[in-house]
């Protein structure tokens, strides 16, 4: 049974850096996608990005120039680093694992709320 | 502002059937990208409801289904029960990437 489970800090302060990881068990990271997709309170879903297992990215338009991810495949683990962040970037983070052949989100970790003080 | 567009809310009487709907454009579903769709009850991670525009995931109940057609897609619930009650995403994709609906919140009534 694969699990997704994201660590990080719950608050981080305006202009500075949020840092997340997202551990897989029970799967290899070397396959499928992996994404983050994050939630503000109340609002929907907006992808962030994803990471191939060759380490090929691909990052939201609209945060594409604060956004890095990479990809520990010996430790089953990917991370999400979100630059310059503010007030609105106050959100539930989610990791998630993209299933070929469709690409559609089958796994998702339980979310992890990060925020950011205003 | 989400790249789909879904109406915000939807409510039906338990036991009758519901359908939202999900309108992209040229770029995302009516690229021949597919459509996927997720439940999320209150405080939970999204579920992965119907992938591959109408395919039921394993434990998924049939009364779930799936459509797409052009620029657009829906889903229908048939034989409503309370615990339906949850917020519902469309998402597909892009020459950029996924794209997410804004999600329709269904009420059983």
């Amino acid at each position: 049974q694969v699990q997704l489970q994201e660590s990080g800090p719950g608050q981080v302060k305006p202009s500075e850096t949020l840092s997340l990881t997202c551990v897989v068990s029970g799967d290899a990271t070397s396959s499928f996608y992996w994404s983050w997709i994050r939630q503000p309170a109340g609002k929907g879903l907006e992808w962030i990005g994803r990471i191939y297992a060759n380490g090929n990215t691909n990052y939201n338009p609209s945060l594409k120039s604060r956004v890095t991810m990479s990809l520990a495949t010996s430790k089953n683990q990917f991370s999400l680093n979100l630059h310059s962040v503010t007030a609105a970037d106050t959100a539930v983070y989610y990791c998630a694992r993209g299933d070929p052949p469709y690409y559609d989100f089958r796994q998702w970790g339980q979310g992890t709320l990060v925020t950011v003080p205003s | 502002q989400s790249v789909l567009t879904q109406p915000p809310s939807v409510s039906g009487a338990s036991g009758q059937s519901v359908t939202m709907s999900c309108t992209g454009s040229s770029s995302n579903i009516g690229a021949h990208y597919d459509v996927h769709w997720y439940q999320q009850l209150p405080g939970t991670a999204p579920r992965l409801l119907i992938f591959g525009n109408n395919k039921r995931p394993s434990g998924v109940p049939d009364r779930f289904s799936g459509s797409k057609s052009g620029t657009s897609a829906s889903l229908a619930i048939t034989g409503l029960q309370a615990e339906d009650e949850a917020d519902y995403y469309c998402q597909s994709f892009d020459s950029r990437g996924v794209v997410f609906g804004g999600g329709t919140k269904l009420t059983v009534l």
